[in-house]
């Protein structure tokens, strides 16, 4: 079966600009985790979300929001792009929420360059 | 908050010989998982530990998680080329309602 799906896979955009990034999960899986990657901090944990309820957030200001749909699709939308925004976004899904028994599959990434 | 350490950042080793990484985390842990991210890559799930004291073997990859649920080692045997890659543990606060906490990951360079 197909795998995590995001689009699109590279993007370039302006500081002060927003930028939506897109995650299909792999079919019949309901939660929705993004991570955002740098050389610096490493993976960091964005936001998690199941039967389009948001169920964790992580440590990262308002400007990075996101949203499931009951198609357990997700999105997720950063306003007034900094120069350090970029990174690899990173979907992953899973049949739940919580990591007990719980495998995660990773998306190929999205990498957001701001200029 | 939750943080997770992993040491070394950087290994370089000789193809055939072995691999050691290591995860500590601040706090107890539910469970650990292991990812392995080739070089241009997406993180690719290797294995998840649960119980304390748990030892799990994929061929010449052993895993460890400490008795007390706060530490966690990747063992690789005779390494190969194609073993080349950042391998990252990661966990979740026992009882917490955050995401996965990831460590920084080890770079492994093999030399042939």
């Amino acid at each position: 079966k197909a795998g995590v799906t995001q689009t699109p896979r590279y993007l370039i955009k302006t500081r002060g600009q927003q930028v939506t990034l897109s995650c299909s999960p792999i079919s019949g899986h309901r939660s929705v985790s993004w991570y955002q990657q740098t050389p610096g901090q490493g993976l960091q944990f964005l936001f998690e979300y199941f039967s389009e309820t948001q169920r964790n957030k992580g440590n990262f200001p308002g400007r990075f929001s996101g949203r499931q749909f009951s198609n357990s699709r997700s999105e997720m939308n950063v306003s007034t792009l900094e120069l350090g925004d970029s990174a690899l976004y990173l979907c992953a899904s899973s049949l739940w929420v919580g990591s007990s028994g719980n495998t995660i599959y990773f998306g190929e990434g999205s990498w957001l360059t701001v200029v | 908050g939750q943080q997770v350490m992993q040491i070394p950042q950087y290994q370089h080793v000789q193809e055939g010989e072995d691999f050691t990484t290591y995860c500590n985390s601040s706090t107890t842990l539910s469970n650990i998982q292991w990812y392995k991210q080739r070089p241009g890559g997406h993180p690719v799930f290797l294995i998840q530990l649960v119980k304390s004291g748990e030892v799990k073997k994929q061929k010449r990859l052993t895993f460890q998680f400490g008795e007390a649920k706060k530490n966690s080692s990747l063992h690789i045997t005779a390494t190969q080329t194609t073993d080349v890659g950042t391998y990252f543990c990661a966990g979740r606060e026992r009882g917490g309602a955050d995401g996965l906490t990831f460590g920084k990951g080890t770079h492994l360079i093999i030399q042939p």
